[in-house]
């Protein structure tokens, strides 16, 4: 079974700001991780994604995450945040085997402050 | 644009109605995916639907619910008679096999039971 913690349920930060979303997980095989954002009143929208290779991985909007194995984290950063960063921000993570069925964390509201 | 379209956006029904939800890709695949959000809670699997057939399902999704893909076209989770607590976003997803479980998402269909 795997299962998806993201330890903050809020995160305000100001304008221009870093701001670093805390995802752990726990899986007994090799996993594949991933960020989804969902902007006021609209769907879920992949930020980013780890399958393979570089542990760090970049979205086109200035975020990126790394996956670190032994401490079974996926952290997601982004060092100057935008108003229109705004959003809920989910961990996810499967496996080769589950196919496309992702666990997802219990989100990450955050509100970007001018 | 979303690549599924969901309908509709918000549903209000009566306990014990039965609910028709409906995705509609933009593109033809063959894989789809029902996920729910109650209110305040983490992003659910309910079921996957690979070729016209559920591949796999969720504990959640008992014999009230059903999928289908009616005219090759439209999927729909059907909820035969619904109680309060089915009252959720539900979000339809399709994804492509082999590409570490990327999905995506429509923009949900909030369904509210009295």
């Amino acid at each position: 079974a795997q299962s998806v913690t993201q330890l903050d349920s809020q995160v305000p930060v100001f304008e221009e700001a870093p701001v670093e979303l805390r995802c752990n997980y726990s899986s007994s095989v090799s996993v594949y991780l991933f960020w989804y954002v969902q902007y006021p009143n609209q769907g879920l929208q992949l930020l980013l994604k780890y399958l393979s290779g570089s542990t760090l991985v970049e979205s086109i909007n200035g975020f990126e995450a790394e996956f670190n194995k032994s401490q079974t984290s996926f952290h997601l950063r982004k060092p100057s945040v935008h108003i229109s960063d705004t959003a809920e921000y989910f961990c996810a993570v499967t496996h080769k085997a589950a196919g496309n069925k992702l666990t997802f964390g219990g989100g990450t509201r955050v509100l970007v402050k001018p | 644009e979303p690549e599924v379209t969901q309908t509709p956006s918000h549903q209000v029904t009566q306990m014990g109605q039965e609910v028709i939800l409906r995705c509609v890709p933009i593109s033809n695949h063959l894989y789809f995916y029902w996920y729910r959000q109650i209110l305040g809670q983490k992003v659910e699997f309910l079921v996957s639907f690979y070729n016209n057939e559920i591949s796999e399902k969720s504990e959640i999704f008992d014999d009230q619910f059903s999928v289908e893909r009616p005219d090759g076209s439209n999927f729909t989770l059907k909820i035969r008679s619904t109680k309060l607590e089915d009252s959720a976003m539900y979000f339809c997803a399709r994804g492509n096999r082999g590409r570490g479980g990327e999905l995506f998402f429509g923009e949900g269909s909030r369904l509210t039971v009295l």
